[in-house]
């Protein structure tokens, strides 16, 4: 079965730097990557999707990267802000069966 | 425009008792999701409908049951709870049929559910 790896330890990085999240899986890859944010007591809310046959995607500040030889996908917040403090879900999607895997998160904290 | 709306946001029950999660959503989606999110774990699909009169199961069905009523709603059913069942639910919803390329989810804000 497919498995998705998150980094499981909170990563605390100080403002105005640079957050890069990983996300990994196993086995063959998926049509689509997408990640989400989730505060305490929210539902996760879709940022960036990317497809299995582009490098990378740019939305304002995130950018995310799609390495299908390294099966990872990197996540990226430049310049980042306490208020970019969350956990950050990575969800694949794999044609085969259609159903949409979330990786088990990775707290962000960014410190002012 | 809500989107996603669920209750309700806590519950607390007993070992045997039931109870029905509800979930409506008012941006025309085809398809709705159940999932269940416990620490360490990421979230888990329970059931999904891809469209109005279908359902699935998804990766961890057992002790739940859905309905999906209509368009709009997507309830979701514990017969028997068990403590296993504690976890946090949400509900979501996106706007194609199953399979297709875009399954952007957009998610309820969830429910905490407890079983004691």
């Amino acid at each position: 079965s497919q498995k998705i790896e998150q980094n499981s330890e909170a990563l605390n990085i100080q403002e105005g730097k640079t957050a890069t999240l990983t996300c990994n899986y196993t086995n063959y890859s998926p049509a689509y990557l997408q990640w989400y944010r989730q505060d305490p007591g929210r539902g996760p809310v879709f940022l960036l999707l990317i497809r299995e046959n582009e490098k990378e995607k740019r939305k304002e500040r995130l950018k995310v990267t799609f390495d299908t030889t390294l099966k990872q996908s990197l996540f990226h917040i430049t310049a980042s802000q306490p208020a970019d403090s969350a956990t950050y879900l990575c969800a694949l999607l794999y044609n085969q069966g259609g159903k949409l895997i979330f990786g088990q998160g990775t707290e962000l904290s960014v410190k002012p | 425009n809500a989107g996603v709306t669920q209750t309700p946001k806590f519950q607390v029950l007993k070992t045997g008792q039931s109870m029905t999660l509800q979930c409506a959503q008012d941006m025309n989606h085809n398809s709705m999701y159940w999932y269940r999110q416990d620490p360490g774990m990421g979230l888990r699909l329970i059931y999904y409908s891809a469209s109005e009169g279908t359902t699935d199961k998804g990766e961890v069905p057992n002790g739940y049951n859905v309905s999906r009523l209509n368009k709009r709603e997507f309830s979701l059913r514990l017969e028997s709870a068990a403590p296993s069942q504690t976890s946090v639910y949400f509900c979501a919803s996106s706007v194609p049929g199953r399979g297709a390329t875009n399954e952007k989810l957009f998610f309820g804000s969830g429910t905490q559910l407890s079983v004691l």
